[in-house]
């Protein structure tokens, strides 16, 4: 079985850039997640989707990030314009659906992103 | 969201156990204890969870105190390749969407 699939694995733009991310998670998980991962920090929830739904982005700037899932299976994550401090690793993850087995998510390897 | 405490750093010695202590004391009834890993320059993967009875799996055990407020994960006999970040999470289901809320987590370095 495939695994959850990131690109690009890294990127390296300049402040008020644009950048874009994407994920294709495992075939027929509902569920997909954006995390934002700091170094030395843990992952932080940014957005989580169900199917095509957004089911929380609490912890997402919506000023300048945005995602979509269109079509309820692979998904973007857009930074417009980027600032230094989102510098970070950004991993997608799936799972089947929202309750169905407790907690086990499935993470991409991320990407690896620098802000200059 | 409920808080997990775990030290920020262990040591092992290769092929020997290893006891991982993870504190949380103001865990509800309903909520599961996760643990997860990330290994060097990979997002995090699964290890195991329980809610209340001691759980075995291939990768790793899982000892929850009788009252639930610490559990400890057991790496029977560790190898440089469980040299990791490992993260206790306590699963909350908010609204019915369930949310893992990681820590800083344990950095286990396995010592050849």
């Amino acid at each position: 079985e495939a695994g959850v699939a990131q690109s690009p694995r890294y990127k390296i733009i300049e402040k008020r850039q644009s950048v874009a991310f994407w994920c294709n998670p495992i075939s027929g998980h509902a569920t997909l997640y954006w995390y934002q991962q700091i170094l030395g920090q843990g992952p932080k929830l940014l957005i989580q989707f169900q199917n095509n739904g957004v089911v929380d982005d609490s912890q997402l700037p919506k000023d300048r990030f945005s995602a979509e899932r269109l079509k309820g299976v692979d998904s973007t994550l857009k930074i417009q314009p980027a600032k230094l401090e989102d510098s970070a690793v950004y991993l997608c993850a799936s799972s089947f659906s929202r309750t169905s087995t407790p907690g086990e998510q499935f993470f991409g390897p991320g990407t690896r992103l620098t802000v200059l | 969201d409920a808080k997990t405490t775990q030290p920020n750093s262990m040591e092992s010695n290769e092929e020997e156990p290893v006891h991982l202590p993870c504190n949380h004391s103001t865990i509800s009834g309903t909520d599961y204890i996760h643990w997860y890993r990330q290994l060097p320059s990979q997002g995090p993967e699964y290890v195991i969870h329980g809610l209340t009875s001691n759980v075995n799996n291939r990768m790793a055990s899982l000892a929850i105190a009788e009252d639930r407020k610490s559990s400890t994960l057991i790496l029977h006999r560790a190898t440089l390749r469980d040299a990791a970040v490992y993260y206790c999470i306590l699963r909350d289901v908010d609204f019915g969407n369930e949310k893992l809320t990681f820590g800083t987590g344990t950095r286990l370095t396995i010592i050849p």
